[in-house]
This record gives structure tokens, C-alpha cells and sequence, in this order.
């Protein structure tokens, strides 16, 4: 079954921290994975996205990783500022059916 | 660019009435989708449109209409609402759905709907 399990459900970290968040799948066959940044009372946005030949890519503060041997990523947040307080959304492409499967998302809180 | 419009924003139902949420974009996508969000879950897909004409059904559809008559506007109508479908709902709309393009989804500001 296709699935995306993201961890942790959520975060709490101080003001310019680091922070990493986890994401493992099951989709097959992988076509592409996107981290979506969600703000509270908005639409998610998409940061990045991660295709199968590519390990890691960076869009300012946020550096994206991808193993798709292990079928994990990871989102890893420089310098946290108290914009990036968010709902933060792994989502994975599958070639069959053009099917996109959402994760559940990791709620992070970035405190003063 | 306005990019994906939802309205309204909120809306408080009672249980059997019905109702529309309209969403519309100008980027001249030819996929629209709709999705519900409920706490602890992921986004749920609930009817889809490849092009002008065509919708399909998704994950959750039932107790919701969709129609494509234009490229630009998909609305999602409620028939008869159930406190079941209290949820936030977002429209998003891409160039394409293929995974072989990698086109990112473009979500609206979401209707917050109460059924009670």
C-alpha cells in the first residue's frame, strides 16, 4: 500500500535552532517527492522538490535530502525563524496512475 | 497573478442544506482538484478535472458534485451537508497531474465549513 509516515507529528524549537523532519514512503513506483510548506490559515506552498537521481537540494534555509535506496527524506531547517512556524507537508508522485499521496505533516513551532 | 481563489473563506451550515464553494485560477491549468483537511489526517482527495468537461471521483467523494465548464472555474457542491463534512476544503489546480512533469500543486486559501 502506498503510504507517507512523517515524523515527529511536532516540533517545538527556539529561535534560530535547527531542526530536521523526517519522511518515509512506500510509494512505487517513485516518481518525485515534494516538502510543502503550510501556514496556519493558508493553502500549502510547495519549498522543493526531490527527484530519484538527486540526493540533496537546498532553497535558502531549507535543505532537502533524499535516499531513495531507504525511501527516506529529511527537511532540515537552518537559523529557524519565527516565520517557519508551520505545518510542513511531504508528498510523494507515483508513476501508476499519476497518484499523489500526502503525508500527515509535522507541525512545527519556532518559539522567541 | 491571483492564482487559486476560494470562496468564502468560512461558512456555517446546518445539517441538509445545501451548498457551493467556488474556486477558480488564472494560471490556465488544466488540472483542478479538490481536498478536504482534517485534523490528524492527511489531505484527502475528493474529485478531480484533467481538462474542460472531464472530473473524476477521488478518495472521498461522497455528498459532493463537481463540474468543469470552463478551465478557469471548479466548484464543489455540497448536497446535503452532514456534520461529517466539517472540514477545511482547498482547491489546487497544476499544469499537470503526471508525476513525469513535476508540477507542483497550487492550493487556495481554503473554506473553513461547519456543519451543525
Amino acid at each position: 500500500k502506498n503510504q507517507v509516515e512523517q515524523s515527529p507529528q511536532s516540533l517545538i524549537i527556539l529561535e534560530g535552532k535547527n531542526c530536521t523532519l523526517q519522511c518515509n514512503y512506500t510509494v512505487s513506483p517513485f516518481s518525485n517527492l515534494r516538502w510543502y510548506k503550510q501556514d496556519t490559515g493558508r493553502g500549502p506552498v510547495s519549498l522543493t522538490i526531490m527527484t530519484f537521481s538527486e540526493n540533496t537540494k537546498s532553497n535558502g534555509r531549507y535543505t532537502a535530502t533524499l535516499d531513495a535506496d531507504t525511501k527516506q527524506s529529511s527537511l532540515h531547517i537552518t537559523a529557524s525563524q519565527l516565520s517557519d512556524s508551520a505545518s510542513y507537508i511531504c508528498v510523494v508522485s507515483a508513476n501508476r496512475d499519476d497518484k499523489i499521496i500526502f503525508g500527515k505533516g509535522t507541525r512545527l513551532h519556532i518559539l522567541p | 497573478n491571483a492564482g487559486v481563489t476560494q470562496t468564502p473563506k468560512f461558512q456555517v451550515l446546518k445539517t441538509g442544506q445545501s451548498m457551493t464553494l467556488q474556486c477558480a485560477q488564472d494560471m490556465n491549468h488544466e488540472y483542478m482538484s479538490w481536498y478536504r483537511q482534517d485534523p490528524g489526517m492527511g489531505l484527502r482527495l475528493i474529485h478531480y478535472s484533467v481538462g474542460a468537461g472531464i472530473t473524476d471521483q477521488g478518495e472521498v467523494p461522497n455528498g459532493y458534485n463537481v463540474s468543469r465548464s470552463t478551465t478557469e472555474d471548479f466548484p464543489l457542491r455540497l448536497l446535503s451537508a452532514a456534520p461529517s463534512q466539517t472540514s477545511v476544503y482547498f482547491c489546487a489546480s497544476s499544469y499537470s497531474t503526471s508525476g513525469l512533469n513535476y508540477s507542483p500543486l497550487h492550493f487556495g486559501n481554503g473554506t473553513r465549513l461547519t456543519v451543525t
